[in-house]
């Protein structure tokens, strides 16, 4: 079946560190992927997706690009903030429209001042 | 932006009660919410989708009479959670998306139930 795997948290860095937060997927058929955030006490917000294969999504610094070769969709960014401290899910999605999502376990970000 | 409001987010009860968790989304109307089931430190689980004006679709090992499951209008949904056991004790996450256009789905806050 279609499943979601994140590299495992928590994960602590330093303020301006840079950040990888790894996901890869198994999925039958074209999924759509997605990271979604999830700050202390919110719900979940879609943070950025990406549709086919070699798609880059982008929000707030934060980049993932699609590698269909390496089935992977690994969150970036550069410079973290304090802010940024949050709860990361990866997810995919078969059916169009970003209806049906499968998660990955969630990835826990601190960032220390 | 769009928001979609969960009751309540955390709620404490008896072995063998039942309680009702409600989704309402605010400002959209969503002819499909979903309902998530999220253990600690695990991913969240697809429990069912909830479709207006018709019976709910449950995800394989989801019990029906155990998660009761009613979609009366365009912005609400609820889960029943009958007769419940401390096992059932979890994370419960509802999302919905807008019926006009492509748009992301948007989860409330969660409910957590904790069964004594």
């Amino acid at each position: 079946g279609d499943s979601v795997t994140q590299m495992e948290g928590p994960v602590t860095l330093s303020e301006e560190a840079f950040l990888t937060i790894n996901c890869t997927y198994t999925a039958t058929g074209y999924p759509s992927l997605f990271w979604y955030v999830q700050y202390p006490g919110e719900g979940l917000q879609l943070l950025l997706k990406a549709t086919k294969a070699d798609d880059k999504g982008s929000n707030k610094g934060f980049e993932a690009t699609y590698r269909k070769e390496t089935t992977s969709f690994h969150l970036e960014k550069g410079s973290v903030q304090v802010s940024d401290s949050a709860v990361y899910f990866c997810a995919l999605s078969v059916i169009q429209g970003a209806q049906k999502l499968v998660f990955g376990q969630g990835t826990r970000l601190t960032i220390n001042p | 932006g769009a928001v979609v409001s969960q009751h309540p987010s955390w709620v404490i009860c008896k072995s063998g009660t039942s309680v009702k968790i409600e989704c309402r989304s605010l400002d959209f109307q969503a002819t499909t919410m979903f309902w998530y089931r999220q253990f600690p430190k695990q991913s969240l689980m697809l429990m069912a989708t909830s479709n207006e004006g018709s019976k709910a679709t449950y995800e394989q090992g989801v019990e029906k009479d155990k998660f009761l499951i009613n979609h009366a209008s365009l912005t609400l949904s609820t889960l029943t959670v009958t007769s419940a056991h401390p096992e059932d004790s979890s994370f419960y996450i509802c999302s919905a998306r807008d019926v006009e256009g492509w748009s992301p789905l948007h989860f409330g806050n969660g409910t957590r139930l904790t069964v004594t």
